[in-house]
């Protein structure tokens, strides 16, 4: 049980084009997902939180017009890197928290993006 | 904030020794203590976690220990194996997790 989804696992795309990645909660319903994003040998950095139906709240430093993200079910997340530059190049990685169980997170596989 | 420390960020462990993994953290409101084993190029896989209520918790070869008072969980790992080798990250939260820096934990054969 407990498992999350993303998709694509990775994705190599052109300066300027913009690219969306789905987290999905494949076996229970997440009331909160949560969008990391992670460079080589880093710890997770946490870039936004999201609430099914509400808008999502970004961290310090995180640019919503970039990163917009979208939770239309308790089991679909989506995060989509507008007008994406080589610096958006990482690893970005969504969790996703049970209602049963709302300070636990379980993440998905991780989307690497590599923008030319 | 929440301000999480982990050491060391490199460890190196004979097959079949113990391992164990450090975390401090400051916010005396954090409740819920996680451990994750990241494999390179995957998402962290919750390994174990423990609660502000609970002193230790043991699944099989993994245990974590928490002291409220000093404000420490550790992550102990017995009988190593190959396989355990990957990056371990701890974690801390009121509410958002706040992670560790990481340990790259290594066990030759």
């Amino acid at each position: 049980g407990a498992v999350v989804s993303q998709h694509p696992s990775w994705v190599i795309c052109k300066s300027g084009t913009s690219v969306k990645i789905e987290c999905r909660s494949l076996d229970f319903q997440a009331t909160t997902m949560f969008w990391y994003r992670q460079f080589p040998k880093q710890s997770l950095m946490l870039m936004a939180t999201s609430n099914e139906g509400s808008k999502a709240t970004y961290e310090q430093g995180v640019e919503k017009d970039k990163f917009l993200i979208n939770h239309a079910s308790l089991t679909l997340s989506t995060l989509t890197v507008t007008s994406a530059h080589p610096e958006d190049s990482s690893f970005y990685i969504c969790s996703a928290a049970p209602q049963s169980s709302t300070d636990t997170q379980y993440f998905g596989p991780g989307t690497r993006l590599t923008v030319l | 904030g929440e301000n999480v420390e982990q050491h060391p960020s490199t460890l190196s462990v004979q097959e079949g020794d113990s391992a164990v993994i450090k975390c401090t953290y400051s916010d005396s409101a954090s409740n819920y203590f996680p451990w994750y084993k990241q494999e390179l190029g995957k998402g962290p896989q919750l390994i174990i976690d423990i609660r502000s209520n609970v002193g230790e918790k043991k699944d099989q070869r993994i245990a974590v220990t928490l002291n409220k008072t000093a404000k420490h969980f550790s992550l102990h790992i017995t009988e190593t194996q190959p396989e355990d080798s990957a990056v371990y990250f701890c974690a801390a939260t009121p509410w958002a997790l706040n992670f560790g820096k990481g340990t790259s934990l290594l066990v030759t054969p």
